[in-house]
């Protein structure tokens, strides 16, 4: 069955730092999303992604963040100068199309632990 | 979004079937009533769905109220692997492809 991969798993870094997530959603998808968890939280919301533009995203998605889709398969996350706050499990998912409520399922990948120190 | 309603946590045995109840008293017409369920240490992932009439699949079974304010989940013989987070969203899918907007869900625990 296919599925949404992410690298790394982990990801330990300094504050103040670059990272970029990475993803590989479904190979016929066309909408693609990041959510986080923080340790013991909701899964929060950050962005989708549809046509090689931003189609929503959250308060949380601030000018320190940023995706593209840079080929036809991966779908990347920045963080441009991590912050100890942004500490959490990452989440990539996908979906087919809005079309109808079936095909709208997401799939979610298995996520980036990031710890910022 | 509209607002569901889950019990913080629940727990059952080993192969007994087990309700998830979920209240969503303020669904639209358009809102589809969606169930994730997230794993320990996994991402969330899909259950279920329905608008009105009950539905089942090869996970699980999910059970609409006539009025649509309320939904129960059934997993009919829970196994050890069904202990998760089981989430009850609700979706416009009017207005297209969308966020999924989690609540605190119900943590379910089962015996063995």
């Amino acid at each position: 069955e296919p599925e949404v991969t992410q690298t790394p798993s982990h990801q330990v870094t300094q504050m103040g730092q670059e990272v970029i997530l990475r993803c590989v959603p479904i190979s016929n998808h066309l909408y693609f999303y990041w959510y986080r968890q923080i340790l013991g939280q909701k899964v929060e919301f950050l962005v989708s992604f549809y046509n090689n533009e931003i189609s929503e995203k959250s308060e949380i998605f601030d000018d320190q963040f940023s995706v593209e889709r840079p080929d036809g398969s991966n779908f990347t996350l920045k963080i441009r100068s991590t912050k100890l706050e942004d500490s959490a499990m990452y989440f990539c998912a996908s979906s087919l199309n809005r079309d109808t409520a079936s095909k709208e399922t997401q799939y979610f990948g298995p996520g980036t632990r990031l710890l910022v120190l | 979004d509209a607002k569901t309603t889950q019990p913080n946590s629940m727990e059952s045995n080993e192969e007994e079937p087990v309700h998830l109840p979920c209240n969503h008293s303020t669904i639209s017409g358009t809102d589809y009533i969606h169930w994730y369920r997230q794993l320990p240490s996994q991402g969330p992932e899909y259950v279920i769905h329905g608008l009105t009439s009950n539905v089942n699949n090869r996970m699980a079974s999910l059970a609409i109220a006539e009025d649509r304010k309320s939904s129960t989940l059934i997993l009919h013989r829970a196994t050890l692997r069904d202990a998760a987070v089981y989430y009850c969203i609700l979706r416009d899918l009017i207005q297209g492809a969308q966020k999924l907007v989690f609540g605190q869900g119900t943590r379910l625990t089962i015996n063995p």
